[in-house]
């Protein structure tokens, strides 16, 4: 049974700051990996997507890395800003079969970009 | 494009009583999925269906949860009877094949007391 944990649970930066959050999973036969954003009141918004087969993905300020072997993701933002204050939420899908190529979630790291 | 869609966004109920939530996913998105999301929590997947059909409802409470997807489009998720520990929000997702990247409703949070 697939199990991912992130670290730290919260985190508060000035804004400015670079960061990462870290991601583990117990399973390393995964499908992919994928970084989620919520926001207060609000759905999951995605963030990055990382196939099995690829060691890293970036959008703008956000970069995101995959070590299946040692079970790990960290997602790094560049520059933090106030408007990244959120929830960030990793899910690791499983590869299919029985499975479904079902998501296991993290319980989120909660983000505070001080102005 | 349009999202997916979720009603009520919010809900409150007494122990014992019934609720049932409603999603309309992405036109075309064949696979819908149902979360639970406890307060401090990650999503928990409670129900998956491709087209309309289970494929995974493992983690359901059968005894007190039940969900439909009628005609392959919009589903509906049922307690009866609530419980204090159902208190969460419950997110609708879609996608348009079991591995493609799924969409999430904005979610309806329920409360018991």
């Amino acid at each position: 049974k697939q199990e991912v944990t992130q670290i730290p649970a919260a985190l508060s930066v000035p804004e400015g700051e670079n960061l990462v959050l870290n991601c583990s999973f117990t399973d390393s036969a995964i499908y992919n990996l994928q970084w989620f954003r919520q926001d207060p009141g609000k759905g999951l918004t995605s963030l990055l997507l990382i196939q099995s087969s690829q060691r890293e993905q970036t959008s703008g300020r956000l970069n995101a890395s995959l070590d299946k072997s040692s079970g790990r993701s960290t997602l790094y933002i560049a520059a933090s800003q106030p408007g990244d204050s959120a929830t960030y939420l990793c899910a690791a899908r499983d590869p299919g079969g029985t499975s479904y190529g079902k998501l296991t979630f993290g319980q989120g790291t909660i983000l505070t970009v001080h102005p | 494009e349009a999202g997916v869609a979720q009603s009520p966004r919010y809900k409150i109920i007494e122990k014992r009583q019934s609720v049932a939530f409603w999603c309309n996913p992405i036109s075309g998105h064949a696979t819908l999925y149902w979360y639970q999301q406890i307060l401090g929590q990650g999503p928990k997947l409670l129900i998956q269906f491709q087209n309309n059909g289970v494929v995974d409802d493992s983690q359901l409470p059968k005894d007190r949860f039940s969900a439909e997807r009628l005609k392959g489009v919009d589903s509906t998720l049922k307690i009866q009877p609530a419980k204090l520990e159902d208190s969460a929000v419950y997110l609708c997702a879609s996608s348009a094949g079991l591995h493609n990247e799924q969409f999430f409703g904005p979610g309806t949070r329920l409360t018991v007391l």
